[in-house]
């Protein structure tokens, strides 16, 4: 079953503005991830958060995470055409020892019109 | 550095048969999940290797399997192939198992007709 539910499930924006794409989950987590994926290639991971953590930074992106709501946001700030792709978030639970497996969300399509 | 690297990348086969997979992670890398997409239900773990071990399996049925080498190379196997496995697979490299970020490879679309 999914953990991870994105939030919208598709957006679309003119290149320029910040791109902001949500995601909720329902059990503790370890960490949060979000990945990146064009046209059904592979996945390109974009950013780790840990459950400690509340904000990080890298680059055009900004990612936050609320454990007490159970949510995360990605915000890709000053969009380019080439950031046109899909989204996942994907979580690592808490408590589990050997349990490492990623568990994705549905994905966000984000379309960036130049 | 080489990424992760999949072969093949496109495969047809007829139903009823079987395919093997291929995975070859990052150097170095002794951890390699698969997992499997299609548009119904989305990215969904298959298993986890680290040191020739399984690790972890999700819930898929008897039909997948999956080994690793000793060089950590991998492979997966769907015997008696089903239409619905019709799909892309996706193998993930990590030094470790510790769920940190994952590279990806750029998947096996197989097509089972």
């Amino acid at each position: 079953s999914q953990q991870g539910e994105e939030d919208p499930q598709a957006l679309s924006i003119q290149e320029g503005e910040n791109a902001t794409m949500n995601c909720s989950y329902k059990t503790s987590i370890n960490n949060l991830q979000w990945y990146r994926q064009n046209s059904g290639r592979g996945l390109v991971h974009l950013i780790l958060i840990r459950s400690n953590e509340r904000e990080k930074h890298s680059g055009r992106l900004r990612v936050t995470l609320d454990t007490s709501k159970k949510s995360s946001s990605l915000l890709i700030t000053a969009s380019r055409a080439a950031d046109t792709a899909s989204y996942f978030c994907a979580t690592v639970r808490a408590y589990t020892g050997a349990n490492s497996k990623l568990t994705f969300g549905k994905g966000i399509t984000l379309s960036v019109r130049p | 550095k080489a990424g992760v690297t999949q072969t093949p990348r496109y495969l047809i086969k007829t139903r009823g048969q079987q395919v093997t997979l291929s995975c070859s992670p990052i150097s170095g890398h002794r951890s390699v999940s698969w997992y499997q997409q299609t548009p119904g239900q989305g990215l969904q773990f298959l298993f986890e290797y680290f040191s020739e071990t399984q690790r972890n399996k999700g819930n898929f049925p008897g039909r997948f399997s999956g080994r690793q080498f000793s060089n950590s190379r991998s492979e997966m196997n769907v015997s008696t192939l089903e239409l619905g496995d019709s799909a892309l697979y996706l193998c993930a490299s990590s030094l470790v198992w510790t769920g940190d970020g994952y590279t990806f490879g750029s998947g096996t679309r197989l097509t089972v007709v």
